[in-house]
């Protein structure tokens, strides 16, 4: 299957600082791309879909001004957290739709997730 | 609203044969996801069903009934590996995956 890789799969940072996750399909073109935040013990939680050459949409109550989204190529997805704090700590993911699968077929293919703790 | 119900967690023996259900109801229908998720892991794929019927692939199956709103995860053969989280996953009208909680799957030697 299509692989997606996430970097870096864990983090520590301290309170105040930034920190940039990037989100890149290895074998596949993806136009579309997604980040969730997993809290523990919790579901997966959208928080916004990024399209390459354009804005990206975030899910209500996902601050866009927190959480940078850039997705400059058809194969890398960047989420920025500016300006961490302690409750920004989470489990990151991302995924991404093949594009020659086509988009209805749904499947998405998941990096191996970001885990980011704010000191 | 969009709703997806799933058991919080199940236990079972190694060895055994396991069913997750999930019921849905979303504001359309265009496929139903299963997932895995090993703590501290991503997700990853075990099935997609968008007609209704069973769907096997190795000791794994998955079950849709579109009229009834519901689906299983039949897992056979258990082995302590498939200890995970399950994920029912709905993908609605709008092609937006609807997720539920997850199902914590417990297997005793």
């Amino acid at each position: 299957g299509a692989v997606v890789s996430q970097h870096p799969s864990r983090v520590i940072c301290k309170s105040g600082t930034s920190v940039k996750i990037e989100c890149r399909s290895l074998d596949f073109q993806a136009t579309t791309m997604f980040w969730y935040r997993q809290f523990p013990k919790k579901s997966l939680m959208l928080m916004a879909t990024s399209n390459e050459g354009s804005k990206a949409t975030y899910e209500q109550g996902v601050e866009k001004d927190k959480f940078l989204i850039n997705h400059a190529s058809l194969t890398l997805s960047t989420l920025t957290v500016t300006s961490a704090h302690p409750e920004d700590s989470s489990f990151y993911i991302c995924s991404a739709r093949d594009l020659m699968a086509g988009e209805n077929t749904g499947e998405l293919f998941f990096g191996e997730g970001s885990r980011l703790t704010v000191l | 609203g969009q709703n997806i119900d799933q058991p919080t967690e199940m236990t079972a023996t190694e060895g055994a044969i396991v069913q997750i259900n999930c019921t849905y109801q979303t504001s359309g229908f265009n496929g139903l996801f299963w997932y895995q998720q090993h703590a501290g892991e991503a997700p990853t794929f075990l099935s997609y069903n968008v007609l209704d019927g069973l769907e096997e692939k190795g000791r794994f199956s998955s079950f849709l009934s579109r009229s009834k709103g519901y689906s299983y995860l039949l897992l056979k053969e258990l082995q302590m590996k498939d200890s995970a989280s399950y994920l029912c996953a709905v993908l609605d009208s709008n092609y937006q995956l609807i997720w539920g909680a997850g199902t914590k799957l417990i297997i005793k030697p």
